[in-house]
């Protein structure tokens, strides 16, 4: 079973619509995160959700809404989407980020490549 | 957005030959992680460290979290070809948010 997985993997689509990703993991992990890899590889955090809650929101543009309906799933959703947007987005999740030490590692899905034409 | 400095960017070596890389940063850290990512796949955990000093193996592969909680390293030993790929630093902070912020990578090609 996968522990992480995003769908789709794929996602090919024109400037201006607006589109969705799902993230699931079935680790019982308390904290989910969305993560951008541009195409240098660097991996910059987007979004952080603990039990549901938004907890970390890194300047993204409104445009991008995550949206956490459980604990198990962090969906993001983009409207308008630009040329930029263009990129692979990684969902990761861990367990209780709040703690000041412990088993806090992320583990990631596969991705999500978006093209934008 | 922040980003740790992780050197070398990239490297070729031989196989059999053991390969060091290092993330340095100018905050404080109380999580190190170590990635690896494959091309087309998200990056898998390699190593976690907790603790100031604390070295830990996984196979041939050996991290250290430093002393002063600003740097981390990864030695693979006796390389193969499978051990290609781009390895990445993860680090946690201490104050303010909750957090892993990345390294900018190190691009791995094994020679046969």
């Amino acid at each position: 079973d996968t522990a992480v997985s995003q769908t789709p993997k794929y996602l090919v689509t024109q400037m201006g619509n607006d589109k969705s990703i799902k993230c699931e993991q079935n680790l019982g992990h308390d904290t989910m995160y969305w993560y951008k890899q541009d195409s240098k590889k660097f991996l910059k955090i987007m979004f952080s959700y603990n039990n549901k809650e938004l907890i970390i929101n890194e300047t993204v543009p409104n445009r991008f809404s995550p949206k956490s309906p459980d604990k198990a799933h962090l969906n993001l959703h983009i409207n308008s989407l630009e040329l930029g947007d263009s990129a692979v987005y990684f969902c990761a999740s861990s367990q209780d980020t709040l703690r000041p030490r412990g088993n806090t590692e992320a583990f990631f899905g596969q991705g999500t490549r978006l093209t934008v034409v | 957005g922040q980003q740790l400095n992780q050197s070398p960017q990239s490297m070729f070596i031989q196989e059999g030959e053991d390969v060091s890389m290092n993330c340095t940063s100018s905050s404080i850290f109380n999580t190190w992680l170590w990635y690896k990512q494959d091309p087309g796949e998200g990056p898998v955990l390699l190593i976690a460290l907790y603790k100031a000093g604390e070295l830990t193996s996984n196979g041939r592969l050996t991290a250290q979290f430093g002393i002063t909680r600003k740097d981390s390293f990864l030695n693979i030993s006796a390389s193969i070809p499978s051990d290609v790929g781009i390895y990445f630093c993860a680090g946690r902070l201490v104050a303010g948010t909750y957090k892993y912020i990345f390294g900018t990578g190190t691009r791995l090609k094994v020679l046969a």
